[in-house]
């Protein structure tokens, strides 16, 4: 079975300080990996994916993340925080890129950025 | 980009009623939607996968009497929540698997209240 963990319910930057919010996962085949953003009261969206193309992966609002197969891991990381990054991250696996494809959540990294 | 939405955004209702929840896909076909269950400040929960034109499957501990999935066309899902009763207030998020590609789309959630 697959299975996300998330290290840090909580992280809180300074606004222009680096980001780095972690994620490591467990799957018993290649995995496939994505990042979400929520912000309050909303849905979730998509930051970027890890589908076994590269593993460095730029997604939106500056955000990256790399795939880490020896230590099962896939970061996320922003070199300057804003004021507008803080939400709650949440890593993501699916095993499968064909059929129902399920995603299996960890549980979330909430981030606050101070002034 | 494609849009995912849901009605209500938020919904209160008396213990004892049932209350129906719309997903769409706006302008793609989405032959694979998802419900998730999202209590606060904690992850999604994975509560079924919704096929069109088919049953859909629930996941475990998921009661499919109470939880009722229809997906009769390729853009509308709906969640019924029968005889909701207060321990069912939670914030519902459906998702739509992205055509020919890996991910979803997710939909701004709704708010449920039993009061």
């Amino acid at each position: 079975a697959q299975s996300v963990t998330q290290l840090g319910s909580h992280v809180s930057v300074s606004e222009g300080a680096l980001v780095l919010l972690r994620c490591n996962y467990s799957s018993s085949v290649p995995p496939y990996l994505f990042w979400y953003v929520q912000y309050p009261n909303q849905g979730l969206q998509l930051l970027l994916k890890y589908t076994s193309a590269a593993t460095l992966v730029k997604g939106i609002n500056g955000f990256e993340a790399e795939f880490k197969k020896s230590e099962t891991s896939f970061h996320l990381t922003k070199p300057s925080a804003h004021m507008s990054d803080a939400a709650e991250y949440f890593c993501a696996v699916s095993e499968t890129a064909a059929g129902a494809q399920k995603l299996v959540f960890g549980q979330g990294t909430r981030l606050t950025i101070n002034p | 980009g494609a849009v995912v939405s849901q009605h209500p955004s938020w919904v209160i209702c008396k213990s004892g009623t049932s209350v129906k929840i719309e997903c769409r896909s706006l302008d793609f076909q989405a032959t694979t939607m998802f419900w998730y269950r999202q209590f606060p400040k904690q992850s999604l929960m994975l509560m079924a996968t919704s096929n069109e034109g088919s049953k859909a499957t629930y996941e475990q501990g998921v009661e499919k009497d109470k939880f009722l999935i229809n997906h009769a066309s390729l853009t509308l899902s709906t969640l019924t929540v029968t005889s909701a009763h207060p321990e069912d207030s939670s914030f519902y998020i459906c998702s739509a698997r992205i055509p020919a590609g890996l991910g979803q789309y997710f939909g701004p959630g709704t708010r449920l209240t039993v009061t």
